[in-house]
């Protein structure tokens, strides 16, 4: 079976200029996750969905960042506008329901750097 | 703000030593797990304790749960190569939100051949 899909990869932008970072989750996983990695602060919670609606969104730095699920295969993380800061690598994960133990499946990341 | 501390920060050892890596918190957590992450790549589970004072083993990795369920270790027997990477724990919030875990700071491992 396919695992989280996450793109780009890698991105570098400019400051000022928006991103939108793209996930899909494992089929059938009802929980999606979004988090950041940085050597500072390590993986850091932003928000999460459970069957496509956003439960917890206290992690979501500023008003710069949102994020969306339309439908249970896809989700959207935007950044507008970037700023240096945000430079941090991205991860999206799906989970289960029911198991109760919140075990995540990753996707590999996606790498942003704002200049 | 729940934390949980992992020590050593890193940890540079021989090939075919063995290692302990320790994850610690003042908070109660109803499962914790242990991740793996190697470098431009995500996180992958190892495992999962959920009982208080519980013992798995994964080959030459053996993970323990604090009887509290407060703290864990992982140790590793006879390190290999392929060991080499970023282990992470990571808490489920007792009582709280189902599947919001709280990650450790994480230990960077290198085994030198």
């Amino acid at each position: 079976d396919a695992g989280v899909i996450q793109s780009p990869r890698h991105e570098v932008t400019e400051m000022g200029q928006e991103v939108t970072l793209r996930c899909k989750p494992i089929s059938g996983h009802d929980y999606l996750f979004w988090y950041r990695q940085t050597m500072m602060r390590g993986l850091e919670l932003l928000i999460y969905f459970n069957n496509n609606v956003p439960i917890d969104d206290s992690g979501m730095p500023e008003d710069r960042f949102s994020a969306k699920m339309p439908n249970a295969s896809f989700s959207t993380l935007k950044i507008q506008p970037s700023e240096p800061r945000d430079s941090a690598v991205y991860f999206c994960a799906s989970s289960p329901s029911g198991r109760g133990t919140g075990e995540l499946f990753f996707g590999e990341g996606s790498r942003l750097t704002v200049l | 703000t729940q934390l949980l501390e992992q020590s050593p920060q890193f940890l540079s050892i021989q090939e075919g030593e063995n290692l302990t890596v320790y994850c610690n918190s003042s908070s109660v957590f109803s499962s914790l797990q242990w991740y793996r992450q190697e470098p431009g790549e995500g996180p992958v589970l190892l495992v999962t304790v959920v009982t208080g004072g519980e013992v798995k083993k994964l080959k030459r990795l053996t993970f323990q749960f604090g009887d509290a369920r407060k703290d864990s270790s992982l140790h590793i027997t006879a390190a290999q190569t392929g060991d080499t990477g970023l282990y992470l724990c990571a808490g489920l919030n007792y009582g709280g939100a189902t599947n919001k875990l709280i990650f450790g700071t994480g230990t960077l491992l290198a085994v030198q051949p």
